[in-house]
């Protein structure tokens, strides 16, 4: 079975620019996680959604981050105007229930923001 | 609120070593659910093993065990004859349980294990 699917799997862009991230959770699950992973912070859970809808969006870190997740199989998160703190690792994860069951955690989107 | 705490910022052992990582974590939730992630030099994180928090039986699977104890919320991770392909980091992750969902993971800070030859 396929697992989660990310992409790109390399993001290198200049500052100001648009950055979109794509995530396709693993098919059925109906909840799914955008994280963020860097050095001085670890990994940050930046909003989740069960069954397409924004539970919790309070990780995310500022205006300039949007996510959505237009249907069960595909999500995006948005940075504009990107900014080179925003340079990280950021993760999608899937999971099948509502029940604290297991995250599923894709292959990461690792960013570069010059 | 949730914390999970990894004090063991690097563990370096010579392949065949046992080696035990530590896991602590506070929460006011009677339901929880405790987890341990392995995050190769690739990057992904994998999933190794899940528990709730009325199962405090051990759990070993071939070279690794677990020893939860909620005495002393600790959720501890052995690796047994350790080998080079071991060498990650791994996290330990904490899930409250709210009827209704909405659960979030709260990761600790990692321990970066080397196993060299």
């Amino acid at each position: 079975d396929a697992g989660v699917i990310q992409s790109p799997r390399h993001e290198v862009t200049e500052m100001g620019q648009e950055v979109t991230l794509r995530c396709k959770p693993i098919s059925g699950h109906n909840s799914l996680f955008w994280y963020r992973q860097t050095m001085m912070r670890g990994l940050e859970l930046l909003i989740y959604f069960n069954n397409n809808v924004p539970i919790d969006d309070s990780g995310m870190p500022e205006d300039r981050f949007s996510a959505k997740m237009p249907n069960a199989s595909f999500s995006t998160l948005k940075i504009q105007p990107s900014e080179p703190r925003d340079s990280a690792v950021y993760f999608c994860a899937s999971r099948l229930g509502l029940d604290p069951d297991t995250q599923y955690f894709g292959p990461g989107t690792r960013l570069t923001v010059l | 609120a949730q914390k999970v705490t990894q004090a063991q910022t690097e563990i370096s052992v010579v392949e065949k070593e046992d080696v035990t990582l530590d896991c602590v974590y506070e929460t006011r939730d009677t339901t929880y659910y405790l987890f341990w992630y392995k995050q190769p030099p690739s990057g992904e994180l994998v999933f190794l093993i899940r528990r709730n928090s009325f199962d405090e039986q051990n759990e070993i699977s071939g070279r690794y065990s677990w020893n939860f104890q909620k005495s002393t919320s600790s959720f501890n991770f052995t690796i047994t004859a350790s080998q080079v392909v071991d060498s990650a980091v791994y996290f330990c992750a904490l899930s409250g349980f709210s009827p209704g969902g909405g659960n979030k993971l709260t990761f600790g800070t990692g321990t970066q294990l080397k196993v060299e030859l």
